[in-house]
This record gives C-alpha cells, sequence and structure tokens, in this order.
C-alpha cells in the first residue's frame, strides 16, 4: 500500500535539545513538504522540497532544518532555536512540485505531535 | 498577499440536514483549489481538485464547486461519519508560488444522530 509515514506519533522535547521527525514516502513522488499545524491556524509551510538534495524555506522556517538525501526521505529537525516547538507535523508530497504538474493534490502523512516537556 | 477565509468556523448538523461550507480566496491567479477532509489526530485526507470557474466535483455526499471568488462544499444529507474538519487550499499561479498551497483554518463539522 502506498502512502507517506511519519514517526514517531508523539515526540516530547526538553529544552535545548534538537529533535528529528522521519517522513518517508513510497508513491515515487517528486516534491515533499513539511507543515505545521496549530489550533485555529492554516498549514504553515515550514519546508519543501522539489527534487533530491534541493530544498527550499518556506513561510516559517527559522528553528527548522531538513536534508533530502533520498527522493522517499525527507526528515525535519525542530532545533533548539525553535522557541514555540510545540504543534502538529504534518509530511506531504505530490507527484511534481513544479512545471505542469505543479498543481497536483499534495497528499498527507498522519502528523507528529510535539510537546515540550 | 494570497489569502484563504473559510466559513463558517464550526457547523453543527442533524443527520440529514444538508449545508454548505465556503472558501473565500483572494490570489493573484488560481491554478487550483484543494479540498481535503482532516479526522481528529489524523493528517488530512485529499477530497477535490478544482481548477477554473463553473467546475464541479462530487464524490458520495460532498459536492465542490468553484467560482472566480470562492469555492463551497455542500454535504447531502449527511450522516455522522462525515463529521471532520474540512480544510480548503488554494494554489496561485504566479512564478514565485511553485506547489505552495495557501490552507485556510478549516471549518468543524459535527453530525449528530
Amino acid at each position: 500500500d502506498g502512502g507517506i509515514t511519519q514517526s514517531p506519533k508523539y515526540l516530547f522535547r526538553k529544552e535545548g535539545q534538537n529533535v528529528t521527525l522521519s517522513c518517508e514516502q513510497n508513491l515515487n513522488h517528486d516534491a515533499m513538504y513539511w507543515y505545521r499545524q496549530d489550533p485555529g491556524q492554516g498549514l504553515r509551510l515550514i519546508y519543501y522540497s522539489q527534487i533530491v538534495n534541493d530544498f527550499q524555506k518556506g513561510d516559517i522556517a527559522e528553528g527548522y532544518s531538513v536534508s533530502r538525501e533520498k527522493k522517499e526521505s525527507f526528515p525535519l529537525t525542530v532545533t533548539s532555536a525553535q522557541k514555540n516547538p510545540t504543534a502538529f507535523y504534518l509530511c506531504a508530497s505530490s507527484i511534481s512540485g513544479g512545471g505542469e504538474s505543479s498543481n497536483q493534490p499534495q497528499h498527507f502523512g498522519d502528523g507528529t505531535r510535539l510537546s515540550i516537556l | 498577499e494570497d489569502q484563504v477565509t473559510q466559513s463558517p468556523e464550526a457547523l453543527r448538523l442533524q443527520e440529514g440536514e444538508s449545508s454548505s461550507l465556503n472558501c473565500s480566496y483572494t490570489v493573484s491567479g488560481l491554478r487550483g483549489l484543494f479540498w481535503y477532509r482532516q479526522d481528529p489526530g489524523k493528517g488530512p485526507e485529499f477530497l477535490f481538485t478544482l481548477y477554473s470557474a463553473g467546475e464541479e466535483k462530487e464524490k458520495e455526499r460532498l459536492k465542490a464547486t468553484l467560482t472566480k471568488k470562492e469555492s463551497f462544499l455542500h454535504i447531502t444529507a449527511p450522516k455522522p461519519e462525515d463529521s471532520a474538519t474540512y480544510l480548503c487550499a488554494v494554489q496561485a499561479s504566479s512564478t514565485d508560488s511553485w506547489g505552495k498551497l495557501q490552507f485556510g483554518a478549516g471549518t468543524q463539522v459535527v453530525v449528530t444522530p
């Protein structure tokens, strides 16, 4: 079954600690995305990647970092510089991020809920 | 700046009571409008894409329509299993918004038996 797997489902961060959220997809999609969801707000884009070894900042990239070394994987690190990390983090992918296929839908994983200890 | 506004914020329906959700948008050229359903603690599930004014899509009790300024998601004779938060997102056609979706805050729908 093709899909997007995010792990862990729940994550707790201590002050001063970096944590990494995993996102794996087996849909053979080129583009991948990370969003943050807070209550009462729309999803906000953190980072996106059109292709392996390339990624771009979204609207709220400060305090986060990503890598895209494999097509299937797009991990997100929440660094200690992110002062308000408590949120629901969603990873998504789409067939392509640019060109004629850029208006294809994004498909989402089931999220990771990050809380502060 | 691209903006997406969904209304109402919350909607409580009796089973069988049809209603509509609104998604108003302001973008510099629309490349696509997307509807998603999100259950608590889960990721959004893709429902529909609409590309041009006048377009309509249907799936079971849901029907999405699009005008130049807004989209409606009509829920006909809803059942309790239609309870969820419905999200609207738009993609602008400007070159610096590649692949980017602008999401509304969602409409939380509760359908009671």
